[in-house]
């Protein structure tokens, strides 16, 4: 079975400054891919930034990056520059690559933005 | 051009109503996906198409019923609903290759 974790309900940040969003996951594949997807207000599900396993460089999308760790199984997202169109809630994914490809997703993590 | 479609965008049904909720894309993906999502919950899934074929059910009540006419097109019937079912009924569709999803915009599904 595989498991996401986000352990931090709630996180704000200032406008123009850098924050980070955590994650871990337990899986026994050795073939996935994490995602971190971000769903604002208006409640349309975006994909902000994927990772594969397999790559040891971490992935970067603009002001978006993040820390993979695969041996301590962790996948943060950092946010650089923090503008107030990213207020939203934030998702950590896993997607296994054998069998039944299925997005496991974490509970979230609600970020605001203040100016 | 990375959407995904979906009407309507609010439904309300009473509990003897037969309705269907519609979702298209374009993008050439060959996996469709329907997910249901509480709020201030992950979604969560429910069917995918792959190749049209249905794959996974996610042991889903069969008061739910999925149908794939073609590649771009995915509905989603509903009959008997019960009040616990209204939530946001999510589409997606997928990559094969770098296993991407795109999400439409959901239908916002009342049950009275």
């Amino acid at each position: 079975a595989q498991t996401v974790t986000q352990s931090q309900p709630e996180m704000s940040v200032q406008e123009a400054e850098t924050v980070t969003l955590s994650c871990t996951y337990d899986t026994s594949e050795s073939d996935y891919y994490l995602f971190w997807y971000k769903q604002p207000p208006s409640r349309q599900m975006i994909l902000v930034i994927r990772q594969e396993a397999y790559k040891q460089q971490n992935a970067t999308e603009n002001r978006f990056s993040v820390n993979f760790q695969k041996a301590a199984k962790s996948f943060s997202l950092k946010i650089s520059d923090s503008q107030l169109g990213d207020a939203a809630m934030y998702f950590c994914a896993l997607l296994r690559i054998q069998g039944a490809q299925k997005l496991v997703f974490g509970q979230g993590t609600r970020l605001t933005i203040n100016p | 051009d990375t959407e995904v479609t979906q009407t309507p965008k609010h439904l309300v049904m009473g509990m003897t109503n037969k309705k269907s909720l519609k979702c298209e894309q374009h993008m050439g993906h060959r996996a469709m996906y329907w997910y249901k999502q509480k709020a201030k919950k992950p979604p969560e899934l429910m069917f995918v198409y792959s190749y049209e074929k249905l794959s996974i059910n996610e042991s889903v009540p069969s008061r739910f019923s999925p149908e794939c006419p073609n590649s771009s097109l995915l509905n989603l019937h509903l009959h008997a609903l019960q009040p616990e079912d209204s939530a946001l009924y999510l589409c997606a569709s997928g990559t094969g290759t770098v296993y991407e999803q795109y999400f439409g915009p959901g239908t916002r599904l009342t049950v009275t």
